[in-house]
């Protein structure tokens, strides 16, 4: 069965520091999002992904958060000058349309720490 | 705004048990509701989803749930737990018109114990 994967499984850096997560989306899914959990917190949506546009994002997602679709198969979230908040597991998933009943197929999640 | 509420941080069953994870909603339109179970070092796997018709939804791994509009409602059942269901359970609901993301519950930290 296809998976969202993502890479790496965590990841440690300092803050201030500029960090790329990486997800590859399930192959037919044109649809991609990236959520994060803070730890003991619930899951919290970030930003959506369509057509190499952002189509919606959350009040998180601030100046310091960019993501990208490099290539036909990678979706990348980037956080500019990471801060100690930022320290969350992010999780990428992905949907083959954009009907609200389609289920998100999530990733194993990174683990992001920030020192 | 639409919100989900999973009243337990903790359930704990004996194996061979009826298990429920107990989620409540609250949205302006009609819900589209879901859930999702992450077993430890996993991402979140989808289990099982109300969009519209019966309200006894079946689900992977003999999970089911039950739509419930007038108490606001979405339980996850399970007639007989195994050890193996010991996961993080969340519950998630989709409701504004175009928008895709969802918004999650707490969680549910569900233990079947031997």
């Amino acid at each position: 069965e296809p998976e969202v994967t993502q890479t790496p499984s965590h990841q440690v850096t300092q803050m201030g520091q500029e960090v790329i997560l990486r997800c590859v989306p399930i192959s037919n899914h044109l649809y991609f999002y990236w959520y994060r959990q803070i730890l003991g917190q619930k899951v919290e949506f970030l930003v959506s992904f369509y057509n190499n546009e952002i189509s919606e994002k959350s009040e998180i997602f601030d100046d310091q958060f960019s993501v990208e679709r490099p290539d036909g198969s990678n979706f990348t979230l980037k956080i500019r000058s990471t801060k100690l908040e930022d320290s969350a597991m992010y999780f990428c998933a992905s949907t083959r349309g954009d009907r609200r009943e389609s289920s998100q197929y999530f990733g194993p999640g990174t683990r992001l720490t920030v020192l | 705004a639409q919100s989900v509420a999973q009243p337990e941080d903790q359930v704990n069953v004996a194996e061979g048990n009826p298990l429920t994870v107990k989620c409540t909603y609250s949205v302006s339109g009609n819900p589209y509701l879901f859930w999702y179970v992450q077993y430890p070092n996993r991402g979140l796997q989808f289990l099982l989803k109300y969009i519209t018709g019966d309200n006894l939804v079946k689900g992977s791994y003999g999970f089911e749930a039950e739509f419930n509009k007038s108490q606001t409602s979405f339980h996850l059942k399970k007639p007989s737990a195994l050890v193996s269901d010991s996961a993080l359970y969340f519950c998630a609901v989709r409701d504004a018109p175009g928008a895709n993301n969802l918004f999650f519950g707490t969680g549910t930290r569900l233990t079947v114990i031997p």
